[in-house]
């Protein structure tokens, strides 16, 4: 199965500053990629699809970039609710992997 | 609105049998492939395996194949996951998710709320 390794674990930012968070598949991908947020206590909630595209409702500060095995999800101009761990998702080959997550809190 | 509904938190012990449940409403259920996502206390997420209820084929991942069965009910828009004997490492949340398809594989664009199953003698 494929190994997505995330990056850092913990990412500490300040409200307001810009967070970058890196994803790396074990073999290509393609584009199919996928990011999810995840607050506690809570289910996590789509974001990104298509290693760049916007889930509905998912504001424009959230983006997503790169392809086979090396993927970034950024978040500009952090907001308060933006502080939780996200994963990311590979979904080009079965059985579907996750990574570890990355935990971004509040500096 | 597009809505899966989980059943309740469970308390079980050792070697008992438990189903639980995720009601889908608001779209299609057999248009659409439906699975389970582990997370164990404190830990990441993990794809378990997928049904299609509109002919029942089933996916299991490797590690999940033969512990658990993951089953649908078109005729009630539901699908279950079940154990025949749980053991304490099964105690996890559990999210049913809904598959929609994205030009190779299938991501994850509505979750249940979680079921959390708790194993404990």
């Amino acid at each position: 199965e494929i190994l997505m390794t995330q990056s850092p674990a913990t990412l500490s930012v300040s409200p307001g500053e810009r967070a970058t968070l890196s994803c790396r598949a074990s073999e290509s991908v393609s584009s199919n990629l996928a990011w999810y947020q995840q607050k506690p206590g809570q289910a996590p909630r789509l974001l990104i699809y298509g290693a760049s595209t916007r889930a509905t409702g998912i504001p424009a500060r959230f983006s997503g970039s790169g392809s086979e095995t090396e993927f970034t999800l950024t978040i500009s101009s952090l907001q308060s609710e933006n502080f939780a761990v996200y994963y990311c998702q590979q979904y080009n080959t079965w059985p579907y992997t996750f990574g570890q997550g990355t935990k971004l809190e509040i500096k | 609105e597009v809505q899966l509904v989980q059943s309740g938190a469970e308390v079980k012990k050792p070697g008992e049998s438990l189903k639980i449940s995720c009601k889908g409403s608001g779209y299609s259920f057999t248009s659409y492939w439906i699975g389970w996502v582990r997370q164990m206390p404190g830990k990441g997420l993990e794809w378990m395996g997928v049904i299609f209820p509109g002919d029942s084929d089933t996916r299991y991942r490797p590690s999940f194949q033969g512990q658990v069965t993951i089953s649908a009910d078109k005729s009630i828009t539901t699908a279950y996951l079940q154990w025949s004997s749980l053991k304490a490492s099964d105690t996890a949340m559990y999210y049913c998710v809904r598959h929609y398809f994205g030009g190779t594989g299938y991501y994850f664009d509505y979750w249940g709320q979680g079921t959390l199953v708790t194993v404990s003698s």
